[in-house]
């Protein structure tokens, strides 16, 4: 039973345009969520990370968006740059307990 | 300075041997962990120790044997390796709380043959 999802395996954005990652949850318990950024041969990298009490949080390019009716929850990149191409895998976690991971989403800037 | 350190990083060995995986963080935290990411990319947690102490221990097979020395360390010891075991094994720490980031190690590709 999983979890955390993440239904689009691959994603192509041009340079310069807006990336968007999607993640859906099932758990409504789930309080805090997290996007990490992995490339390959390397572990993931932690991005940006949203708690249940807010529906945005902001680091520069990368914006993450909480909807908690539709347990939904988005990675924004804008611009996105060639550097940003990378697995982005998308967390969710109930108060202290395990990390859950979506299985990961390929984006692709193409120049 | 690399926060969260593994060696090897690759493992190639043949079935039925025993090996052992290393991972040690700088970090100061209090809370390490082991996943596996299988053939399908799914990243799945194996074991967390918080201050040497075993707290999350997912259904794994009793081959697998976690190991903390002291907060900064924690090996991952597998008996009787299995072709199934092959994967990418991946330590990460953190500070435990409820608004916790984990940190990643580089991960150890492990391939038996």
């Amino acid at each position: 039973d999983q979890q955390v999802k993440q239904n689009s395996p691959s994603l192509s954005v041009q340079e310069g345009r807006i990336s968007i990652l999607n993640c859906d949850y099932t758990n409504s318990m789930f309080d805090y969520f997290l996007w990490y950024k992995k490339y390959p041969a390397e572990g993931p990298t932690f991005l940006i990370s949203i708690s249940s009490i807010k529906d945005k949080n902001e680091d520069g390019r990368f914006t993450v968006f909480l909807n908690k009716s539709a347990k939904h929850l988005s990675l924004h990149i804008v611009p996105s740059q060639p550097g940003d191409s990378a697995v982005y895998f998308c967390a969710a976690r109930e108060g202290n307990e395990k990390l859950t991971f979506g299985t990961g989403t390929r984006l692709t800037i193409i120049p | 300075d690399t926060a969260v350190s593994q060696t090897p990083k690759y493992l190639v060995t043949q079935m039925g041997n025993d090996k052992s995986i290393k991972c040690e963080q700088n970090l100061g935290h209090d809370t390490m962990y082991w996943y596996k990411q299988d053939s399908k990319k799914f990243l799945k947690i194996m074991f967390s120790y918080n201050n040497k102490e075993l707290i999350i221990n997912e259904t794994v097979p009793n081959r697998f044997s976690p190991k903390s020395p002291d907060k900064a360390h924690l090996n991952l010891h597998i008996n009787s390796l299995e072709l199934g075991d092959s994967a990418v094994y991946f330590c990460a720490s953190s500070q435990r709380g409820i608004q916790e980031t984990q940190y990643f190690g580089p991960g150890t590709r492990l391939l038996v043959l």
